[in-house]
């Protein structure tokens, strides 16, 4: 069965504090691995898409690379406005069907 | 507004009611995506519209549950006989592309609470 599990489920950092959230999935056939924030009351924001393994794409602190199995968005010297939950989720190719994961609430300790 | 809207914000209904769901997607966005957010939990696809057209209703998850988008803009979602199990939060995203799963963009959501 095709599914994405995020690792941990809840992650309190102090401000500085690097770290990486996972990313682990299981799908027949990958065509996107897509990382989203979500703040509370909010819909899903898009942040990037990866599609093959080596892959990496950054955007101001945060940077998201994958492997063949798992995914991980890195976050340098985080804020507290980073403070947001993040979702990952994978297109698979046999039906085009997106699959989230239940995310990782992150919280960022000024 | 630049973004997808969702009304209303927050619904409240007793079991057995009718709801409807509207969504405004961003104009001249041809996809548009239903899903099913319960606490806690990521995003379920429920349905999705190519303009009018729905191309993918797999994801509902009973015959309780109805879509439609007849002009290929404003879509709506209608859950008749609502249950508890229904209280959730109700996403809508529109995509420029066809079959736009990349990025899509969200609305705010409507919060349903059935009691």
């Amino acid at each position: 069965e095709d599914q994405v599990t995020q690792s941990p489920e809840a992650l309190r950092l102090q401000e500085g504090e690097s770290s990486s959230l996972n990313c682990s999935y299981t799908v027949s056939g990958l065509r996107g691995l897509f990382w989203y924030r979500q703040d509370p009351g909010k819909g899903p924001e898009f942040l990037f898409t990866l599609y093959s393994a080596g892959e990496e794409k950054e955007k101001e602190r945060l940077k998201a690379t994958l492997t063949k199995k798992e995914s991980f968005l890195h976050i340098t010297a985080p804020k507290p406005e980073d403070s947001a939950t993040y979702l990952c989720a994978v297109r698979r190719n046999r039906d085009d069907k997106i699959i989230f994961g239940k995310g990782t609430r992150l919280h960022i300790l000024p | 507004g630049a973004g997808v809207s969702q009304s209303p914000r927050y619904k409240v209904a007793k079991r057995g009611q009718d709801v409807a769901l509207r969504c405004d997607p961003i104009s001249g966005h041809v996809s548009l995506f239903w899903y099913q957010q319960a606490l806690g939990q990521g995003p379920e696809f429920l349905t999705y519209f190519q303009n009018e057209a729905q191309l993918d209703k797999s994801g509902l998850p009973s015959d309780r549950f109805f879509a439609e988008r007849p002009e290929g803009s404003v879509s709506t979602l209608k859950i008749q006989r609502t249950q508890q199990e229904d209280s959730a939060v109700y996403l809508c995203a529109s995509s420029f592309r066809d079959r736009g799963y990349n990025e899509q963009f969200f609305g705010p959501g409507t919060r349903l609470t059935v009691l």
